[in-house]
């Protein structure tokens, strides 16, 4: 079946620093994809959508001056956490809707903890 | 936003079947009903899903009542590796996001 990778799985930073988590459709073509977030116990958030080509559209709330989404390729999300604070440590998981058939893929999640 | 309801919690003895209730009376017409699940610290994992007639696969079955209003997910035979959260969307057929509510936390005994 088709595969979304996210990369990394796991990431440690330091308060103030930047991080780039990246998402990719392995075997299809992603037009769209999006950005999650999960805090411990909840369920999870939808962030962003992410459009190959064009801007992101964002939820209410979400920063987007804070998230940064890049969508260059039809394989290829990344999410850019920028000055990245405590509140930001959550697990982030990305998903992709295969062009062809409208069946949406999700990545393994991303663990982000701000130290 | 999330258009389903789920119990929080529920418990299966090992061997038996599960059976996970959502509701979500709320539906269009052109909305499909899914089920994924989440295993600890892992991404959604692609259950099943249906419009209006009952769907079959290795994973699970779905009930989805006449008037489309519920459906209950039934996973025949729950192992312990079955312990995991289960989340019950609806989404059209030509939309994209998937809005998540809380899911059913379902724990597999031993």
């Amino acid at each position: 079946g088709a595969v979304v990778s996210q990369h990394p799985s796991r990431v440690i930073c330091k308060s103030g620093t930047s991080v780039k988590i990246e998402c990719r459709s392995l075997d299809f073509q992603a037009t769209t994809m999006f950005w999650y977030r999960q805090f411990p116990k909840q369920s999870l958030m939808l962030m962003a959508t992410s459009n190959e080509g064009s801007k992101a559209t964002y939820e209410q709330g979400v920063e987007k001056d804070k998230f940064l989404i890049n969508h260059a390729s039809l394989t290829l999300s990344t999410l850019t956490v920028t000055s990245a604070h405590p509140e930001d440590s959550s697990f982030y998981i990305c998903s992709a809707t295969d062009g062809g058939t409208g069946e949406a893929f999700f990545g393994q999640g991303t663990r982000l903890t701000v130290v | 936003d999330a258009k389903t309801t789920q119990p929080p919690s529920m418990d299966c003895a090992e061997g038996r079947a599960a059976n996970l209730p959502c509701n979500h009376s709320t539906i269009s017409g052109n909305e499909y009903v899914y089920w994924y699940r989440q295993i600890h610290s892992q991404g959604p994992q692609y259950i099943i899903h249906g419009l209006k007639n009952n769907e079959t696969n290795e994973m699970a079955s779905l009930i989805i009542t006449e008037d489309r209003k519920s459906s209950t997910l039934i996973l025949p035979h729950a192992t312990l590796r079955d312990t995991a959260v289960y989340y019950c969307i609806v989404r059209s057929n030509t939309g994209n996001q998937f809005y998540f509510g809380t899911g059913t936390s379902l724990t597999v005994i031993p």
